[in-house]
């Protein structure tokens, strides 16, 4: 069993819609999630950190975290054409180095006008 | 945020040849950077960690001989990619750490003919 299990896609959806990506995980010992967001072609970028279970919001995106279930999940409302990219989680222990950061396979998400 | 760059964006070398990556982060030091390799489709696998002033630590199956891995100063670290192979055709990818946060170079695409 991988440590993180993501749905690869791709995932489409109209302009407007509410997407949710998520992301299992089978090691309770990971404590910090992120979700990134990465283009064609580009290296990933940040969208989403968070350390407690629950909900962070920021703009159009909710990260979501329940590490009872060891699942996370990353909302997008309201989406974008832009937001069309490969979406990866990626999570790592508490007191560790990036050394331990592990990604999930990224979930490809197309948003047509 | 941070930002770090890479260059070549995208190189097509001849087999047997070695091939140099540069990771840079801009506008900030980095003691330590991250050189990842991702297929099409896949996650992003971590290959080694840079550290500045030491050698470089490389992950269990990456062979340190044919990834040669230099960081010479808190703002560069280069990636050689020697004897190169089809196979070590790849997106290469450099992070480094900044605060509590990992920023991602643009990544560079490797083609092996």
């Amino acid at each position: 069993q991988k440590e993180v299990e993501q749905d690869p896609g791709p995932l489409s959806v109209p302009e407007g819609a509410i997407v949710s990506l998520n992301c299992t995980y089978s090691n309770s010992a990971f404590q910090y999630f992120m979700w990134y967001r990465q283009y064609s072609r580009k290296g990933p970028e940040l969208l989403m950190y968070t350390y407690s279970s629950g909900n962070k919001e920021d703009g159009r995106f909710t990260a979501q975290v329940d590490k009872s279930s060891k699942y996370i999940s990353l909302f997008i409302r309201d989406s974008q054409p832009s937001d069309s990219a490969t979406y990866l989680c990626a999570m790592k222990w508490v007191n560790t180095g990036f050394q331990k950061l592990v990604f999930g396979t990224g979930t490809r998400l197309l948003v047509s006008p | 945020g941070a930002v770090v760059s890479q260059h070549p964006s995208r190189v097509i070398c001849k087999s047997g040849t070695s091939v140099k990556i540069e990771c840079r982060s801009l506008d900030f030091q980095a003691t330590t950077m991250f050189w990842y390799r991702q297929f099409p489709k896949k996650s992003l696998m971590l290959m080694a960690t840079s550290n500045e002033g030491s050698k470089a630590t490389y992950e269990q199956g990456v062979e340190k001989d044919k990834f040669l891995i230099n960081h010479a100063s808190l703002t560069l670290s280069t990636l050689t990619v020697t004897s190169a192979h089809p196979e070590d055709s790849s997106f290469y990818i450099c992070s480094a750490p900044s605060l509590d946060e990992q920023y991602f170079g643009p990544g560079t695409r490797l083609t092996v003919t």
